[in-house]
């Protein structure tokens, strides 16, 4: 059963730094891209990174690009989220997502909420 | 600034088909952008539904189907169930590593 599990939500102050991760079982993580995609209370959907199955590539959207960096260790089958310069904005569940190889999602976390509030 | 516009709420009743639309602002929306489709309730992760277009994900019930109409993706529920009330979104590969979801359809069965 494929599972992932994100953790590492907490409140920060604007300004601050945070660093998600996401724990994964279930498939063979070294073979797959993987995303991160927020959700701020009561809103939509917002893509934010994906990396490349070895890391290699990374792309971000343009609203963190700059401030988030999305990174991996395959040995761990884990995935990383360092956000710094946070702002009130990024306040939002944040999900990982593995990649369907299709240009799609298909199985998600159950999401790790950050509060970005003084 | 490229959008994905979906309608923000549609209703239907139960028993009933439903085409929920997702578009482009400058542009159609053709294969090429890959579009997916996922549900989600209160408080619940998204689910996947539909990806590739109209490939339906794994344990997904075939009422739910995906397709090109004109130049918008669109999901339909056909024969629409209580319990499928909730918010859903597309998602279009915009190329380049940018993947972008629409603002979501709220949908109401009753």
């Amino acid at each position: 059963e494929v599972q992932l599990v994100e953790s590492g939500g907490v409140a920060v102050q604007p300004g601050g730094s945070l660093r998600l991760s996401c724990a994964v079982t279930g498939f063979t993580f070294n073979d797959y891209p993987m995303h991160w995609v927020r959700q701020a209370p009561g809103k939509g959907l917002e893509w934010v990174s994906f990396i490349s199955w070895d890391g290699s590539s990374t792309y971000y959207a343009d609203s963190v690009k700059g401030r988030f960096t999305i990174s991996r260790d395959n040995s761990k089958n884990s995935l990383y989220l360092q956000m710094n310069s946070l702002r009130i904005e990024d306040t939002a569940f944040y999900y990982c997502a593995k990649d369907g190889l299709g240009f799609h999602f298909d199985y998600w976390g159950q999401g790790s909420l950050v509060t970005v509030s003084s | 600034q490229t959008v994905v516009t979906q309608e923000p709420s549609f209703s239907v009743s139960p028993g009933g088909t439903v085409t929920l639309t997702c578009g482009l602002s400058s542009g159609s929306v053709s294969t090429s952008y890959y579009p997916s489709w996922y549900q989600q309730t209160p408080g619940q992760a998204p689910r996947t539904l539909i990806f590739s277009t109209s490939t339906r994900s794994s344990g997904v019930p075939d009422r739910f189907s995906g397709s090109i109409l004109g130049n918008k993706a669109a999901l339909t529920i056909t024969g629409a169930q209580a319990e499928d009330e909730s918010d859903y979104y597309c998602l279009l590969y915009l190329g380049r590593g940018i993947w972008v979801f629409g603002g979501g359809t709220k949908l109401t069965v009753l």
